[in-house]
């Protein structure tokens, strides 16, 4: 049973599309995430929810939209995409317990390819 | 800007040697270290983690040292196998609800 999965594996899509990537864990964790690593493999946060609520939210075209239906779920919908959004996403999800974070479990990660 | 700096950017050990991963940090809120290996492929998988009360952490071959005044944390890999061959990432966080990670290590351990 996988702890975080994300759909598709890979995404290729002309300029100017809209598409989406979905994400659910089953860890039972209360806080979800989505990551950007570029081309040289460097992974940034893009947008953090808490019992689905936005708690992060980081320097992102806002053509980037996240959405927690509950959870166990965060799918990312971007519109009007650029060759520059092109790299590997993943969501990753963990339990935030008090003081300190313990451990984020990563899923396999979404490559999208805009062409 | 980048709070977490890592080096090397990459790095190659023979099997059975010590591979030495170094990172520094800025804020001193952060209170949470973990260590991050990622296969081609893959997503990013918890390696080890240390929190500021302790200054090492060993699990098997890997020892996380940690040196709070000096703001800098290091991966050691002791007895380095071909298998450990990925990228390494270090990464900080201050309690809230993201990593903020450095810059990767390709590690290669050749045979």
């Amino acid at each position: 049973d996988t702890a975080v999965s994300q759909t598709p594996k890979y995404l290729v899509t002309q300029m100017g599309n809209d598409k989406s990537i979905k994400c659910e864990q089953n860890l039972g964790h209360d806080t979800m995430y989505w990551y950007k690593q570029d081309s040289k493999k460097f992974l940034k946060i893009m947008f953090s929810y808490n019992n689905k609520e936005l708690i992060i939210n980081e320097t992102v075209p806002n053509r980037f939209s996240p959405k927690s239906p509950d959870k166990a779920h965060l799918n990312l919908h971007i519109n009007s995409l650029e060759l520059g959004d092109s790299a590997v996403y993943f969501c990753a999800s963990s339990q935030v317990q008090g003081a300190g974070n313990t451990e984020a479990f990563f899923g396999q990660g979404t490559r999208l390819t805009v062409v | 800007q980048q709070q977490v700096k890592q080096s090397p950017q990459s790095l190659i050990v023979q099997k059975g040697g010590i591979s030495i991963i170094n990172c520094a940090y800025e804020n001193t809120a952060f209170d949470y270290f973990p260590w991050y290996q990622q296969f081609p492929g893959k997503g990013p998988a918890l390696l080890i983690a240390i929190r500021p009360d302790v200054s090492e952490k060993k699990e098997g071959r890997f020892t996380i040292s940690f040196n709070k005044s000096a703001k800098q944390f290091s991966l050691h890999i002791m007895d380095s196998q071909p298998g450990d061959s990925a990228t390494y990432f270090c990464a900080a966080s201050n309690s809230g609800y993201a990593l903020n990670f450095g810059k990767g290590t390709s590690l290669l351990v050749t045979p």
